[in-house]
């Protein structure tokens, strides 16, 4: 079974500094990694996703995230964030041959002034 | 292309009675899962269609169920619905449902039950 850790469950950050939300995944199989994130009122959006390949993933926004699999982490990272940064966001993982993803509790980001 | 739409956005209903949810995929997508979000639970999986099949099914009791029509428009419903049945619920697509695939999200139909 796999299953999804968000370490934080809230991360208040000033405008400008930078931030990490941390994930963790156990999984018996191969797995694919997502962050989503979601603004109030509004569903969720994609913001990068690891397939294979390079460990470091780059996606929308400025954030990137890195997959390190000896710790099983996927953690979100973002070198100077903005007030529209504030959201909740969201790990995900979707195991090999499956149809089914397991999100994380989701950690919300507060930026303040 | 238009984004994923469901409807209604908000409703309220009183224990004992049922609802049913509709979600429309955007257009070309054939798999549609569906999310139950709380703020004490998180995003819990419903369950997953494609092309009318069940493919798979979360934790849920039998009073949640779901259907998905040949234009692969879906519905979801609830029976007899309990006041733990109040949440945000989400309907996601993608093309085919695979394991890497993003999944696009609609914006949510807040269900409160009284």
């Amino acid at each position: 079974a796999q299953s999804v850790t968000q370490l934080d469950s809230q991360v208040p950050v000033f405008e400008e500094a930078p931030v990490e939300l941390r994930c963790n995944y156990s999984s018996s199989v191969s797995v694919y990694l997502f962050w989503y994130v979601q603004y109030p009122n509004q569903g969720l959006q994609l913001l990068l996703k690891y397939l294979s390949g390079s460990t470091l993933v780059k996606g929308i926004n400025g954030f990137e995230a890195e997959f390190n699999k000896s710790q099983t982490s996927f953690h979100l990272r973002k070198p100077s964030v903005h007030i529209s940064d504030t959201a909740e966001y969201f790990c995900a993982v979707t195991s090999s041959g499956g149809f089914k993803t397991i999100f994380g509790a989701g950690t919300r980001l507060f930026v303040k002034a | 292309k238009a984004g994923v739409t469901q409807t209604p956005r908000y409703l309220i209903k009183t224990r004992g009675q049922q609802v049913t949810l509709s979600c429309s995929p955007i257009s070309g997508h054939r798999s549609v899962s569906w999310y139950q979000q709380t703020p004490g639970q998180g995003l819990q999986f419903l369950f997953e269609y494609f092309s009318e099949t069940q493919r798979n099914k979360g934790n849920f009791p039998g009073r949640f169920s779901g259907r998905q029509f040949s234009n692969s428009r879906s519905e979801m419903n609830v029976s007899t619905l309990e006041l733990g049945d109040s949440a945000l619920y989400l309907c996601a697509s993608s093309q085919q449902g695979r394991e890497a695939e993003t999944q696009y999200f609609g914006p949510g139909t807040r269900l409160l039950v009284l």
